[in-house]
């Protein structure tokens, strides 16, 4: 049983590019949490899914971010039009329906240039 | 303010030290994680409680509902438990995310 992954670990953009992150819940989990560190900061929620429907997105900026997590597939976290501030680690954890465990991904390191 | 605080920030001990870090929270929570994170890497779960104490090998977690509080304890530290110690609360009125404490940075000398 595969833990949560994440893709890519590394991304590097350009500012006014969009970065794509990627993660895969643990199998049986239908709970997915996209959390952010940025450098020198503690993590922070961003947003909450379940298959096909956000649950709770109060810790998204209002522009330019967004999450998904069809159906089929992973779950995607899109920043759009990047600028140096959103370089961070930005982690995916899942939780069984049951909410007994958490698990996190080993996390994606964005940089914008 | 942060809704969880952890003490201390920074802790340095030599090799088979008995260690203890603190974390304190506001109101209601449903769990209490200890997570462990090493440079550059991924978020490892210790713990979840919701009460008493549960151990895993040489770490002990416990839980005080009464007093809003929690501690991680490493028993004969070793330089291998090097790493950001993080707690995190699953707050009853936040449904199921997870808030964090800014992370202890424990560091063990040989």
């Amino acid at each position: 049983n595969a833990g949560v992954m994440q893709n890519p670990r590394h991304l590097v953009r350009r500012r006014g590019q969009e970065a794509r992150l990627r993660c895969s819940p643990m199998k049986g989990h239908s709970h997915v949490y996209w959390y952010r560190q940025l450098p020198e900061e503690g993590l922070k929620f961003m947003v909450y899914l379940q298959k096909e429907n956000i649950i709770d997105e109060s810790g998204m900026p209002k522009e330019r971010f967004s999450a998904e997590f069809p159906k089929e597939g992973p779950s995607i976290l899109r920043i759009q039009q990047v600028v140096r501030g959103d370089s961070a680690a930005y982690f995916c954890a899942s939780s069984p329906p049951t909410f007994t465990e958490a698990f996190f991904g080993q996390g994606t390191r964005l940089t914008v240039v | 303010k942060n809704e969880v605080e952890q003490s201390p920030q920074n802790l340095t001990a030599q090799e088979g030290e008995f260690i203890t870090i603190n974390c304190s929270y506001s109101v209601g929570i449903s769990a209490l994680h200890w997570l462990q994170q090493h440079p550059g890497g991924g978020i490892v779960s210790l713990f979840m409680l919701s009460s008493g104490k549960k151990k895993h090998g040489r770490l002990i977690a416990t839980i005080n509902i009464q007093e809003k509080h929690s501690s991680l304890h490493i028993t004969a530290s070793h330089p291998r438990d090097s790493a950001v110690y993080i707690c995190a609360v699953r707050y009853s009125a936040s449904g199921s995310r997870l808030t964090f404490g800014e992370g202890t940075q424990l560091t063990v000398n040989p």
